[in-house]
């Protein structure tokens, strides 16, 4: 079946590095890739999604490209800022399926100290 | 503003009770999802349902029933036939079942057992 794996977390980063979250993902057919965020307390969020290979999402300064060849699509950000922190998904959906059949990863969690 | 709202945000159940969390959506969207999340995991889907009168049991229903008598409404029960209740539930809503849809999710609620 589908499986998406996220890079272990916890993640900590001074204000102003660099991020990248890993994700990979085993699929059967042509999934569309999604990046949620999840502040404490709160539900997800859609960040950026891509629909088809190299496509490239991006949304408030984070940017991920849907790579086919290596079943990969992590998540970037040049510059983390302190309201940043919070838990990041990576999901994929399955051409075949519904939208809410999306398979999760165990989420990341980035911590931005100032 | 449009959006989901699930209340109340923190539940708390005795046992051999079953209790009832409310999600209602203002989206005009004709899909919505129950998913669970415990702590370090990602979502697992509990129930769906693409239109009003008709849902499916997701990977987790075993415990839980649902109802969609309307389209704004999805109300999750969790029964006495759950024996760990405890997580974090959250309900989400897409305008389309259509597998690159992005979801739309509730700010959650919290069980607990007494």
């Amino acid at each position: 079946g589908d499986s998406v794996t996220q890079m272990e977390g916890p993640v900590t980063l001074s204000e102003e590095a660099f991020l990248t979250i890993n994700c990979t993902y085993t699929a059967t057919g042509y999934p569309s890739l999604f990046w949620y965020v999840q502040y404490p307390g709160e539900g997800l969020q859609l960040l950026l999604k891509a629909t088809k290979a190299d496509d490239k999402g991006s949304n408030k300064g984070f940017e991920a490209t849907y790579r086919k060849e290596t079943t990969s699509f992590h998540l970037e950000k040049g510059s983390v800022q302190v309201s940043d922190s919070a838990v990041y998904f990576c999901a994929l959906s399955d051409r075949d399926t519904n939208a809410g059949k999306s398979t999760f990863g165990d989420g990341t969690t980035l911590t931005v100290k100032p | 503003d449009g959006g989901i709202t699930q209340s109340p945000k923190y539940l708390f159940r005795k046992e051999g009770q079953n209790v009832t969390l409310s999600c209602e959506q203002n989206l005009n969207h004709d899909a919505m999802y129950w998913y669970r999340q415990d702590p370090g995991q990602g979502l697992r889907l509990i129930y769906y349902s693409q239109i009003v009168n008709d849902f499916q049991k997701g990977d987790i229903a075993e415990g839980y029933s649902v109802s969609r008598e309307k389209k704004e409404s999805f109300p999750l029960t969790v029964t006495s036939a759950q024996k760990n209740p405890t997580a974090f539930y959250l309900c989400a809503s897409s305008s389309r079942s259509k597998s690159n849809e992005k979801l739309f999710f509730g700010s959650g609620t919290q069980l607990s057992v007494l």
